[in-house]
C-alpha cells in the first residue's frame, strides 16, 4: 500500500532542475506532496486531486496521472532552500481518508 | 493560528512508566492525526481522529493509547512501551481526512530506555 518513489536521493546544483517520481499499484484517490527539512516537521505543498491535474507553487509544480497511478513532483531552477526529504503520500479509492506515505527522496542542492 | 503545538518536545521513559504527549490545534480542523518517524523513515500513520471519533487505527499495539478530549486536543497515552518504540511522534491537524493539506506539529522526540 505504501507508494514507490524515485530516485532515492539527488543531488543538484543551484539552477538545476529536478523530478521525483511517485506511484502505487492501487486506484489513487489523491496524492500529497510534502517536504521535511531535517530535525524539523513536514511541510504541505501540495495535493492533486484529479486525474490529469497539475498544480504549481512558485518553482515548484506537480502532476498526476490518474490512469497510470503516478504523480510526479517538478523542482525548477533549484535553490538552496530546497533541501529536504520529499515525501509523496497516497490515498487510495478505497479508503480516501487515509493518506500513506513513500519512503522519501532526499534532495540537496549545493552551491 | 496556523501552529500545532506538542507537548513535550523530549521525553525520556522506562519501560514501565506511564507517560502522554499532548497536541493542540487551534485551527478549527476537525481531523486529527498520530504519525511515528524512525530516522531517515516516512512518518508512519498511527491513528486518525475525524469530528472526535477514532475513525483509523492503523493495528497499533495497545501500550499506545489515544484520545480526543474535544475538537482542539488530542492525546496518546503511553504504557509499557519497548526500547523499539523509540522515535518522533508527530501530531498532524487538517480540515477533512484525505481531502486538505496536514499541519504537522514540531514532534516529540521519545526515547525508551
Amino acid at each position: 500500500q505504501q507508494p514507490v518513489q524515485s530516485p532515492q536521493a539527488v543531488i543538484l546544483r543551484e539552477g538545476e532542475d529536478a523530478v521525483i517520481n511517485c506511484s502505487s499499484s492501487k486506484a489513487l484517490y489523491s496524492v500529497h506532496w510534502y517536504r521535511q527539512k531535517h530535525g524539523e516537521a513536514p511541510v504541505f505543498l501540495m495535493i492533486l486531486l484529479k486525474g490529469g491535474e497539475q498544480k504549481g507553487h512558485e518553482k515548484i509544480s506537480a502532476s498526476f496521472n490518474e490512469k497510470k497511478q503516478q504523480s510526479s513532483l517538478y523542482l525548477t531552477a533549484s535553490q538552496l532552500s530546497y533541501s529536504g526529504t520529499y515525501f509523496c503520500g497516497t490515498a487510495l479509492k478505497t479508503s480516501y481518508d487515509k493518506v500513506i506515505f513513500g519512503p522519501g527522496t532526499s534532495l540537496s542542492v549545493i552551491p | 493560528d496556523t501552529e500545532v503545538t506538542q507537548t513535550p518536545k523530549h521525553l525520556v521513559m522506562g519501560m514501565t512508566n506511564k507517560k502522554s504527549l499532548k497536541c493542540e490545534q487551534h485551527m478549527g480542523h476537525r481531523a486529527m492525526y498520530w504519525y511515528k518517524q524512525k530516522a531517515k523513515k516516512p512518518p508512519e500513520l498511527m491513528f486518525v481522529y475525524s469530528y472526535e471519533k477514532l475513525s483509523i487505527n492503523e493495528s497499533v499495539p495497545s501500550r499506545f493509547s489515544p484520545e480526543c478530549p474535544n475538537s482542539s486536543l488530542l492525546n496518546l497515552h503511553l504504557h509499557a512501551l519497548q526500547p523499539e518504540d523509540s522515535a518522533l511522534y508527530l501530531c498532524a491537524s487538517s480540515h477533512r481526512t484525505g481531502f486538505d493539506e496536514q499541519f504537522f506539529g514540531p514532534g516529540t522526540r521519545l526515547t525508551v530506555l
